[in-house]
């Protein structure tokens, strides 16, 4: 059973540039969290999808960034006109049904985005 | 606004000693996690603290969880060196259909 799984795993965009972060989820998961890591700090939440729902995207910034996750394939983190400061690592997390018994968020290896 | 606070952040320790990492939280929360995470690594899952006066144990790492006094250990016997890593504690607010809170990590370096 594979885990969760993120590509790219290194990303390098010039400023301006658009980034698009890919997660799959570990099987039977339909459930995706997204979070970034800067550097020295512990993770932060950002949002909270089902498939084809945003559950929670209150730890999205207001502009420039945007997650799906469709019906068919990955969960998708987007970051247009990218700045030096969104250079972070980005994790995505999967989970079954939440809030049922011991469920817990599996972690994907993260994609490292520099901004150049 | 959910607030988890770890202490210390920053640990050096001698191989052989015990020591304990604290995170306390602001909220009422009935699950808490523990990760450990190496450098440019992903986040390793060793604990999933359920309830009110929860214990586990997996070698040498023992995580409890008080969830009256808001208040979770990670506690270390006889470290070694493999042990070097950060870790995170993470609460879940709500009833399990949230985002993580993650604490700030505890970087943990464990000398020869």
């Amino acid at each position: 059973n594979a885990g969760v799984m993120q590509n790219p795993r290194h990303l390098v965009r010039r400023r301006g540039q658009e980034a698009r972060l890919r997660c799959s989820p570990m099987k039977g998961h339909s459930h995706v969290y997204w979070y970034r890591q800067l550097p020295e700090e512990g993770l932060k939440f950002m949002v909270y999808l089902q498939k084809e729902n945003i559950i929670d995207e209150s730890g999205m910034p207001k502009e420039r960034f945007s997650a799906e996750f469709p019906k068919e394939g990955p969960s998708i983190l987007r970051i247009q006109q990218v700045v030096r400061g969104d250079s972070a690592a980005y994790f995505c997390a999967s989970s079954s049904y939440p809030g049922t018994g011991a469920y817990e968020q599996y972690f994907g290896p993260g994609t490292r985005l520099t901004v150049t | 606004e959910l607030k988890v606070e770890q202490n210390p952040l920053f640990l050096s320790m001698q191989e052989g000693k015990n020591y304990t990492i604290y995170c306390n939280y602001s909220t009422t929360s009935d699950r808490l996690y523990w990760y450990r995470q190496d450098p440019g690594k992903s986040l390793e899952s060793l604990f999933v603290l359920l309830s009110n006066g929860a214990v586990k144990q997996e070698g040498r790492l023992m995580a409890s969880l008080d969830t009256k006094a808001r208040l979770s250990t990670l506690h270390i016997t006889a470290a070694v060196h493999d042990l070097s890593a950060t870790y995170f504690c993470a609460v879940e607010e709500g009833g399990g259909a949230d985002g993580l809170t993650f604490g700030k990590g505890t970087h943990l370096i464990i000398q020869p």
